[in-house]
């Protein structure tokens, strides 16, 4: 049974350290979302790939937050520097097309 | 830019009553689908509907597209304890090729 896989599973960091989040699609999809979720905001869209080539990371803050797929294999999410505030569950997921199959997260928490 | 909403934000039923979620959107969408959350989990695809006026069923779910695919409905029949979740809707804007999740109706189950 294919799954999405991420990694860590949760992270306890402190403000102003960097933060990577990783994440393995399901083989053959050819894209990759990365998700945010927060009580207040609900389920943000941050990012995502089509055959590895970012399409869309408006929903995304530019200036701490980079989405890369260095591989079919692998999509990388990074926190350079975390703030409090950036404290959620993030999800990636990966389909064919729009349906989409999410990973169990990474659950964050920034001190 | 586009949101979706989705009423009731939260349902307590007593199984085997009947319940139904609604989903707005404040732009016409291509698509909509349906995501189900369990408590401490993630979003798990229900379903997509495509076509103006589709109705969907599995088992006890009844899924609607409006006829200006603006809205859907999804509607459980006899609720179990099973279904107990949250339940977004998700819109694919047309000519954006975006998802939009919705806000999600938590739906809790009393036996």
């Amino acid at each position: 049974d294919a799954r999405v896989t991420q990694t860590p599973r949760h992270k306890v960091t402190e403000m102003g350290q960097e933060v990577t989040m990783r994440c393995q699609p399901i083989l053959g999809h050819n894209t990759v979302f990365w998700y945010r979720q927060t009580m207040m905001q609900g389920l943000e869209l941050l990012a995502y790939f089509r055959n590895r080539a970012p399409l869309d990371d408006s929903g995304m803050p530019k200036d701490r937050f980079s989405a890369e797929m260095p591989d079919a294999t692998l999509a990388t999410l990074k926190i350079q520097p975390s703030e409090p505030r950036d404290s959620a569950v993030y999800f990636c997921a990966s389909g064919l097309g729009w349906s989409q199959y999410f990973g169990p997260g990474t659950r964050l928490l920034v001190l | 830019g586009q949101q979706v909403m989705q009423i009731p934000q939260y349902q307590h039923v007593q199984e085997g009553e009947d319940f139904t979620t609604y989903c707005n959107s404040s732009t016409t969408l291509s698509n909509i689908q349906w995501y189900k959350q369990r408590p401490g989990g993630h979003p798990v695809f229900l379903i997509q509907l495509v076509k103006s006026g589709e109705v969907k069923k599995q088992k006890r779910l009844t899924f609607q597209f409006g006829e200006a695919k603006k809205n859907s409905s999804l509607h459980i029949t006899a609720t179990q304890t099973t279904d107990v979740g949250t339940y977004f809707c998700a819109g694919e804007n047309t000519g954006f090729q975006k998802l939009v999740f919705g806000t999600g109706t938590r739906l809790l189950v009393s036996p």
